[in-house]
């Protein structure tokens, strides 16, 4: 199985700055064949279900903003707020879905310094 | 618009059986696979098992196998998940999720309302 860490398990970032949280997973998430990374980004706020932010590692869902952005490829992975506003006070989970059972990273809290 | 509505909470004892249902409408019900994933309280999340878009069969994490069971209702678009033999562990909160695309494997893209589960003596 894929094992997926994050780090760090949490932040605290000033309103306006850039907030940047990582995730490795323990196997290459890149299929090579057509060159996608099965790597998921999700945002949890308090007392809902997770929502999908970035899929394909760096593709942005319809209507998330672009102040979130996705990078990386094969077993590195980053998370990027580039401009932390209010609503973005949550807990991010990035995700692998390249192989079967899919997991999740641990988790990172993100908050306003 | 995509949803699925999932039934609500539940309070068991120990040893007891749960039965979890997501209904889901918005969208032609045997062209996506449904996973159910959990949160405990407080803490991350797990991955349980998917029911296959095509043929309704299943896919259960280890750490589930003998003790879950999923199905479906092509006829009422639902979706169940059972889960047997119940410890004060299995107390989270359950999902039901739908792929975000009809090829498989695929990201999380919608997402049930989620079911708390409580196993309490």
């Amino acid at each position: 199985d894929i094992v997926m860490t994050q780090s760090p398990d949490s932040l605290a970032v000033s309103l306006g700055e850039r907030a940047t949280i990582n995730c490795k997973s323990s196997h290459s998430v890149l299929y090579t064949s057509n060159n996608k990374n099965y790597l998921a980004w999700y945002q949890q706020k308090p007392g809902q279900p997770p929502k999908l932010l970035i899929y394909w590692a760096s593709t942005r869902e319809s209507g998330v903003p672009d102040r979130f952005s996705g990078s990386g490829s094969g077993t590195d992975f980053t998370l990027t707020i580039s401009s932390l506003q209010a609503e973005d006070v949550a807990v991010y989970y990035c995700q692998q879905y390249y192989s079967t059972p899919p997991a999740f990273g641990p988790g990172t809290k993100v908050g306003i310094k | 618009q995509v949803q699925l509505v999932q039934s609500g909470a539940e309070v068991k004892k120990p040893g007891a059986s749960v039965k979890v249902s997501c209904k889901a409408s918005g969208y032609t019900f045997n062209e996506y696979n449904i996973q159910w994933v959990r949160q405990a309280p407080g803490q991350g999340l797990e991955w349980i098992g998917r029911i296959n878009r095509n043929s309704g069969g299943t896919n259960y994490a280890q750490k589930f196998e003998g003790r879950v069971k999923m199905t479906r209702d092509t006829s009422i678009n639902t979706v169940y998940m059972e889960l047997r033999r119940l410890n004060y562990d299995d107390t989270a909160v359950y999902y039901c999720v739908r792929d975000r695309i009809a090829e498989v494997p695929a990201a999380m893209g919608y997402w049930g309302q989620g079911t708390l589960v409580i196993v309490s003596s």
